[in-house]
């Protein structure tokens, strides 16, 4: 069956980075694009942008351009979203998820940023 | 970006009955190609969402068909007939025309 496995919770500080990690499985990585969304504490669902899994090509929303980077394993049929410079409001589950249709989701990573 | 606005931003619905929800979008979501780009999920508490409605209209694999959409171009709905324990959380919709993809704030399904 399908399943996109993310990896677990992270506790940072403000400054430092993070790189999370989506593991597909039960289809061909590369014939579907990954999408990423945040969700804030009690908040509503954005996107943050998708990667090209054939290409590595990645297209950021405009909130996510500056500190977000986007990367595969295409090996691993893995796909990763670091964040650079973490500030408090970088707190938030980001979800993997598929195609443009968003037709499977991962369980998501809880990010916390504090000093 | 095209703005996609739901109501109500709450419903408490007996089970057995019927539900639906509202959804409006700031630009038509007729693409080109004759496909209407908006999309429903439910996200139960705790956990990730799940597509219920691709395309307006049709139903994503697995999903009962309890939950039908329907709409035009810009004025969506979201029906649930016979409402059951399982659909409570909150319901997104969202469109894909163009970048950037944007969701609605959600409504927020409880059992009376």
């Amino acid at each position: 069956q399908i399943q996109l496995v993310q990896s677990g919770p992270e506790l940072k500080k403000p400054g430092e980075s993070v790189k999370i990690s989506c593991k597909a499985s039960g289809y061909t990585f590369t014939d579907y694009a990954m999408n990423w969304v945040k969700q804030a504490p009690g908040n509503g669902l954005k996107w943050m942008g998708w990667i090209n899994t054939q290409t590595g090509k990645p297209t950021y929303a405009d909130d996510f351009k500056q500190r977000f980077v986007f990367s595969l394993e295409t090996s691993a049929s893995t796909a990763y979203l670091q964040i650079n410079n973490l500030n408090i409001e970088d707190t938030a589950t980001y979800f993997c998820t598929r195609d443009a249709t968003f037709d499977y989701w991962g369980q998501g990573v809880m990010v916390t940023v504090s000093s | 970006d095209i703005v996609m606005t739901q109501a109500p931003l709450s419903v408490s619905v007996t089970p057995g009955e019927s539900a639906s929800i509202s959804c409006r979008s700031s630009k038509s979501l007729l693409s080109s190609k004759g496909i209407t780009s908006l999309y429903w999920y439910l996200q139960r508490p705790g956990k990730s969402p799940q597509l219920l409605i691709y395309r307006m209209s049709n139903l994503a694999s697995g999903v009962p068909d309890r939950f039908s959409g329907s709409g035009s171009e810009t004025d969506f709905t979201l029906k649930i007939s016979k409402v059951e324990t399982e659909d409570v959380g909150v319901y997104y919709c969202g469109h894909r025309l163009e970048y950037p993809f944007t969701f609605g704030s959600g409504t927020k399904l409880e059992i009376k």
